[in-house]
């Protein structure tokens, strides 16, 4: 069974950094594209960034390029979501994805998904 | 960037009915497209992908149909745990992600 745990969010001040984890079990790891995807509270779904098995592309939604680094560690099994300069609109849960397929590119459809994190930047 | 325009916003309807969400995407996308269904506090979850694949253990009164920039989730009998928002999302690959802005099926 696929599982993906998410962790290292809070209650952050804006300009402060946070990085998120995920750890991935229940399939092999370094065979797909990872992704995050945040939720504002009660709004919809926003992708934030994705890299592919192994980090040789990585994408990230304009809302955070040049803030958030996303990387992988295939051998600890682990997705990972660095986040700098936050913003009060950043502040949201934010869920680890599983891509539902292989293959070259990193954009599939999401077949796993964590239970989120809620990021919150307040001061 | 392909944007997603989902109609309506909110549907009401009752156990039993047959209910069809829209999902227009602003320029050709194929069949690169998703559905996820969402209830309150949970993730997502997977219910279409290629317009009309049912993923696996999703129950058959889900269908998705539709190509090029319409698509179509029709839930054929409405159930009363199917009462949820429904996104849909598109992965073309030379576009990044997009989803609709949600759906929300309450109780009438």
């Amino acid at each position: 069974e696929v599982r993906l745990v998410e962790s290292g969010g809070g209650l952050v001040q804006p300009g402060r950094s946070l990085r998120l984890s995920c750890e991935a079990s229940g399939f092999i790891f370094d065979d797909y594209a990872m992704h995050w995807v945040r939720q504002a509270p009660g709004k919809g779904l926003e992708w934030v960034s994705g890299i592919n098995w192994n980090s040789d592309i990585v994408d990230y939604a304009d809302s955070v390029k040049g803030r958030f680094i996303v990387s992988r560690d295939n051998a600890k099994n682990f997705l990972y979501l660095q986040m700098n300069s936050l913003r009060p609109e950043d502040t949201a849960s934010y869920y680890c994805v599983k891509v539902g397929e292989l293959g070259a590119t990193i954009y599939y459809y999401f077949d796993s998904w964590g239970q989120g994190t809620l990021v919150t930047v307040s001061s | 960037d392909i944007q997603l325009s989902q109609s309506p916003s909110t549907l009401s309807a009752s156990v039993g009915d047959r209910v069809s969400v829209t999902c227009r995407a602003s320029q050709n996308i194929n069949n690169w497209l998703a559905w996820y269904q969402q209830k309150p506090g949970k993730a997502p979850k997977l219910l279409i992908y290629l317009a009309s694949s049912l993923e696996r253990g999703v129950p058959s009164r889900f269908s998705g149909s539709g190509s090029g920039t319409e698509f179509t989730l029709t839930i054929s009998s409405l159930q009363p745990e199917d009462f949820a928002t429904y996104y849909c999302q598109h992965y073309y690959s030379s576009s990044r992600y997009t989803f609709g802005q949600g759906t929300k099926v309450e109780i009438k």
